[in-house]
């Protein structure tokens, strides 16, 4: 059975900060894996999505990466600002299913 | 192009109370789904359709949770009786229906029930 973990759960930065969000996944066997932005109140926003043949995505200031065979993707964000402020989370999908599997998230907050 | 639409935004009920939810995704998209997310919690899977049939229901607690999807367009949820644990944002979401390596899923903006 997918399992999917984030770490941290909550993390608090000063703006202008790199920094990286982790996704651990337990079944490598996924077709894709995607992160998503959460702000409060409001529904999921795709960010990036990484097919299971590639090993990194980057949009502007967000770059992932997926390890396929260790079971582990990062979200990388550059010169982060509090626009950034909101929950992130990781989701795949198993190989054999049609069913995407969601991390508890991280909850970043950048302060100005 | 259109998003997912959900109403109502905001639900207030009390236990024992029924609630129904409705959801309408992006045009053209086979595929919908309804999760349940629970504070601090990532979104869990209660059903998904795809056209008007259900590929997965394994997590829809069928003794008070009921799902439509007519014509394979618009979608309802429904709960009777609710109960104090079914308080979370019930969250609509649409994809085309693909090849899944690049399967994107768009999302509407939930709705969030209190159960009192």
């Amino acid at each position: 059975k997918q399992e999917v973990t984030q770490i941290p759960a909550a993390l608090s930065v000063p703006e202008g900060e790199n920094l990286v969000l982790n996704c651990s996944f337990t079944d490598s066997a996924i077709y894709n894996l995607q992160w998503f932005r959460q702000d409060p109140g409001k529904g999921l926003t795709s960010l990036l999505l990484i097919q299971s043949s590639q090993r990194e995505q980057t949009s502007g200031r967000l770059n992932a990466s997926l390890d396929k065979s260790s079971g582990r993707s990062t979200l990388y964000i550059a010169a982060s600002q509090p626009g950034d402020s909101a929950t992130y989370l990781c989701a795949v999908i198993s190989s054999g299913t049609y069913k995407y599997i969601f991390g508890t998230g991280t909850r970043l907050k950048v302060l100005a | 192009e259109a998003g997912v639409a959900q109403s109502p935004r905001y639900k207030i009920i009390e236990k024992r109370q029924s609630v129904a939810f409705w959801c309408n995704p992006i045009s053209g998209h086979a595929t919908l789904y309804w999760y349940q997310q629970i504070l601090g919690q990532g979104p869990k899977l209660l059903i998904q359709f795809q056209n008007n049939g259900v590929v997965d229901d394994s997590q829809l607690p069928k003794d008070r949770f009921s799902a439509e999807r007519l014509k394979g367009v618009d979608s309802t949820l429904k709960i009777q009786p609710a109960k104090l644990e079914d308080s979370a944002v019930y969250l609509c979401a649409s994809s085309i229906w693909g090849d899944r390596s690049y399967e994107k899923l768009f999302f509407g903006s939930g709705t969030q029930l209190s159960v009192l």
